[in-house]
């Protein structure tokens, strides 16, 4: 059975960082691309990053380019997201997904971004 | 950027009646597009993806169609738990774009 598990959110004062991690199991991890989506409260989806299977390419969207950082530690089936300079704007549960066709998402885990 | 319109915005059924969900691409994006169903408080869940193929597990009520650049999502038979936000993807280029969302609801 495929499972991602999201841990790391919390609340964090604007312009201070904070890294998300999510474990996959039930699939091999380093065959698929990865990526993230958010939802900020009773809003819609948006996609926030996606990394290869290596790990040696990855996108983002322009909200989030240069402060968010993906990663991934195929050895420990692991997905990371280094969120750096965060705004108020950022406050959302975070999911990880499987990239394909984002068939598989985790619980999600919230990041609050408040003073 | 891709945009995806997507409507209506929200809507209200009985059950056994069909229904039609459709996103309109801002350009062409052949067949990459997903359909996908949300719960309160559940993450998303895979319905249809390049546009018409049904994901494992997913009742057959559900299907996708396409027209250029219109795309449709119809469940035939609504059923008591098909409540819920649905949501289109296009995965054509990055950025990934989802539509804004459609709640229906049952009456």
């Amino acid at each position: 059975e495929v499972q991602l598990v999201e841990s790391g959110g919390g609340l964090v004062q604007p312009g201070r960082s904070l890294k998300l991690s999510c474990a996959a199991s039930g699939f091999t991890f380093s065959n698929y691309y990865m990526a993230w989506v958010r939802q900020a409260p009773k809003k819609g989806l948006e996609w926030v990053a996606t990394i290869s299977t290596s790990g040696s390419r990855t996108y983002y969207p322009d909200s989030v380019k240069g402060r968010f950082t993906i990663s991934r530690d195929n050895a420990k089936s692991s997905l990371y997201l280094q969120m750096n300079s965060l705004k108020s704007e950022d406050t959302a549960t975070y999911y990880c997904a499987r990239h394909s066709w984002v068939d598989y998402w985790g619980q999600g885990v919230m990041v609050t971004v408040s003073s | 950027d891709i945009q995806m319109t997507q409507s209506p915005a929200s809507l209200s059924a009985s059950p056994e009646e069909i229904v039609t969900i459709t996103c309109q691409a801002s350009q062409d994006i052949g067949n990459w597009l997903a359909w996908y169903q949300q719960k309160p408080g559940k993450s998303p869940q895979l319905l249809i993806y390049s546009a018409t193929s049904l994901a494992d597990g997913i009742p057959s009520r559900f299907s996708g169609s396409r027209s250029g650049t219109q795309y449709s999502l119809k469940i035939s038979r609504l059923q008591v738990e098909d409540t819920g936000i649905y949501y289109c993807l296009q995965r054509y280029s990055n950025p990934w774009t989802f539509g804004g969302g459609t709640k229906l609801e049952l009456k």
